[in-house]
């Protein structure tokens, strides 16, 4: 079964700074990496996806990487702002389109 | 291109009673799968909808249940609503061809259940 695992759970930055969040999973047979952003009591909006046979994918000011073999990938979030403070969850796709959810990570960006 | 959509955003039932949430998906995608958000479990998969056949399904109870539509509109069913099914029900589409497996949630309903 499937666990993907978030770390950390919630983090407080001021702004400007660079961040990475950590997402863990423990099955490497995935189609693929997602990553979300959920502000409160709103939907997922999707960050970046990773295909299973890529290592990376940039947008913006952000960056993804995917460690398949080792079960890790990371978002990176370059000049954090204030507008970035959400929860950010990671998804990995397995057979059955179904995707296994971390618990996420709560980010608090300070002006 | 308009985004997935979710009928009705709130939903306030009383325990015992039945409730039938909406998904359209985004034009031409196929698959559709719903998940129950709750701060204790997290994002928890239900089911998952493609060409009107239900092809997986999570571990919940069968008072769960859902369908699709020829147009791929899906719906998602709760009887005798307990407590604890409150929740935010999302939906996400994806076209599920090839490599395109990407997911776009919806909105959510948010369901109380008193």
């Amino acid at each position: 079964k499937q666990e993907v695992t978030q770390i950390p759970a919630a983090l407080s930055v001021p702004e400007g700074e660079n961040l990475v969040l950590n997402c863990s999973f423990t099955d490497s047979a995935i189609y693929n990496l997602q990553w979300f952003r959920q502000d409160p009591g709103k939907g997922l909006t999707s960050l970046l996806l990773i295909q299973s046979s890529q290592r990376e994918q940039t947008s913006g000011r952000l960056n993804a990487s995917l460690d398949k073999s080792s079960g890790r990938s990371t978002l990176y979030i370059a000049a954090s702002q204030p507008g970035d403070s959400a929860t950010y969850l990671c998804a990995v796709l397995n057979a059955g389109n179904m995707l296994t959810f971390g618990g996420g990570t709560r980010l608090m960006v300070k002006p | 291109k308009a985004g997935v959509t979710q009928t009705p955003r709130y939903l306030i039932k009383t325990r015992g009673q039945q409730v039938t949430l909406s998904c359209s998906p985004i034009s031409g995608h196929r698959s559709v799968s719903w998940y129950q958000q709750t701060p204790g479990q997290g994002l928890q998969f239900l089911f998952e909808y493609f060409s009107e056949t239900q092809r997986n399904k999570g571990n919940f109870p069968g008072r769960f249940s859902g369908r699709q539509f020829s147009n791929s509109r899906s719906e998602m069913n709760v009887s005798t609503l307990e407590l604890g099914d409150s929740a935010l029900y999302l939906c996400a589409s994806s076209l599920n061809v090839r490599t395109a497996y990407e997911q776009y949630f919806g909105p959510g309903t948010r369901l109380t259940v008193t």
